[in-house]
């Protein structure tokens, strides 16, 4: 069965300083694609970054990157030069055959940023 | 924008109570999904759709039920509401389903309140 792990459950980052939120996943497909969302504490779910699990590069959209090594099995969201607005909780998933292509998702970071 | 349309924003209504969530779709997508987020249980898959059959179950109480209409927009109705029931609620779509690669873009979720 997909897991998803996010072991940090909190961080506190320093505002204009890079940030690595952790996620390790679990799954017997060779077909996955791996997914990160934003969650402010208005409530909404904001989808960021894809890496499908066949992509040779790393995603990157805007100041996400998706540090992507399949041999360890991790999805690391990197966030660069952080900004007040990105705090909020960060939920990495995945999606594949083995979980009948539903999001299976971990529990979740709440990222602070410190002015 | 994900262009997802959630209706409404904010519910606030009694046990034993029954509400209709609505939700249309990103313009082209077949697929829709419905999710609760509680305090207590995260985030937890209810129902999906594709073209207007139900494609797969996940958690969901018998009191509650969804449909997805020919125009491809759907409603989740809760019924005999009860405390616990009160949680935000979020519609997601994505293209197709039988795929990992499609992202899946929420909605702006529905708060309900039950009280």
């Amino acid at each position: 069965a997909q897991k998803i792990t996010q072991t940090q459950p909190g961080m506190f980052v320093q505002e204009k300083e890079a940030v690595t939120l952790d996620c390790t996943y679990d799954t017997s497909d060779q077909s996955y694609g791996l997914f990160w969302y934003k969650q402010p504490s208005s409530g909404e779910m904001i989808f960021l970054i894809y890496q499908g699990s066949y992509d040779e590069q790393n995603a990157t959209e805007g100041r996400y990157s998706l540090n992507f090594q399949k041999a360890r099995k991790s999805a690391n969201l990197v966030i660069s030069a952080s900004q007040l607005g990105d705090s909020a909780m960060y939920f990495c998933a995945m999606r594949g055959m083995d979980s009948n292509y539903q999001l299976i998702w971990g529990a979740g970071t709440k990222l602070i940023i410190k002015p | 924008d994900s262009g997802v349309t959630q209706t409404p924003k904010h519910l606030i209504t009694a046990t034993g109570q029954r509400v209709t969530l609505r939700c249309s779709p990103r313009s082209g997508d077949l697929s829709v999904y419905w999710y609760q987020q509680s305090l207590d249980q995260g985030l937890q898959f209810l129902i999906q759709y594709y073209n207007g059959e139900e494609r797969a179950k996940g958690n969901i109480l018998e009191r509650f039920s969804a449909q997805q209409f020919p125009d491809l927009h759907s409603e989740l109705n809760l019924s005999s509401l009860e405390l616990g029931d009160s949680a935000l609620y979020f519609c997601a779509s994505s293209p197709r389903t039988d795929t990992s690669g499609n992202t899946i873009y929420f909605g702006e979720g529905s708060w309900l309140t039950v009280v």
